[in-house]
């Protein structure tokens, strides 16, 4: 148990489909993440989210939305996927209240996503 | 550009020898540096982090790792491999310029023979 949750575990989605994904940490933390990872590519941060505000969008497609209400919940809403979306979508979390960078990330297990 | 790198896509290592995992980085200024595990279909779990002071660290499972300044290296290590350690391995630097991120190596997939 790691203190963050995501759901749900697996998606499989048309292209024309909207979905969204979820994460809830039940640790304090202030900064929130979303990473794709794919096989044999390295990790790729999204979005960051501090103190609910997002703090970084690593050019990622705008079919991609994310949503953070409150420190707690962060969501990354999905619309006319692309096969190549196809991937691992991992949640984090830290104490980065002060940006200082040195608290580790606690990760969720992540949601596969099939785009068909 | 700032970045991390690891070397090897797979370590091979037999059970109860040492072992260890390469990582070199490049970034401005003074690097905090971490190591992660993720075993399958699970997420990253945090191992260890070098921030200051002593350039050699201990953290979960046995694991160490050695903060070389010259080298520009992060290699972990375990003194004595267990069957059980063999997942993929990520090397994280965190960029204090440029974006407060950060950045995950390639991974390392490490396999322990009995």
């Amino acid at each position: 148990e790691t203190g963050v949750t995501q759901t749900p575990r697996h998606l499989v989605m048309g292209m024309t489909n909207k979905k969204s994904l979820k994460c809830e940490q039940h640790l304090g933390h202030n900064a929130m993440y979303w990473y794709k990872q794919s096989a044999k590519k390295p990790l790729e941060l999204m979005f960051v989210y501090n103190f609910k505000e997002q703090t970084e969008n690593n050019s990622v497609p705008s079919r991609f939305s994310p949503e953070c209400p409150n420190s707690s919940h962060l969501f990354l809403h999905l619309h006319t996927l692309q096969p190549e979306d196809s991937a691992l979508y991992l949640c984090a979390s830290s104490q980065d209240g002060d940006r200082g960078g040195n608290q580790p990330q606690h990760f969720g297990d992540g949601t596969r996503l099939s785009i068909l | 550009a700032q970045s991390v790198a690891q070397p090897e896509d797979q370590v091979n290592v037999a059970e109860g020898n040492p072992l260890t995992v390469k990582c070199t980085y490049s970034v401005s200024g003074n690097p905090y540096l971490f190591w992660y595990v993720q075993y399958p279909n699970r997420g990253l779990q945090f191992l260890l982090k070098y921030i200051t002071g002593d350039n050699l660290v201990k953290g979960s499972y046995g694991f160490e790792a050695e903060f070389n300044k010259s080298q520009t290296s992060f290699h972990l290590k375990k003194p004595s491999a267990l069957v059980s350690d063999s997942a993929l391995y990520f090397c994280a630097v965190f960029l204090g310029t440029g974006g407060f991120k950060t950045i995950f190596g390639a991974g390392t997939r490490l396999f322990v023979k009995a």
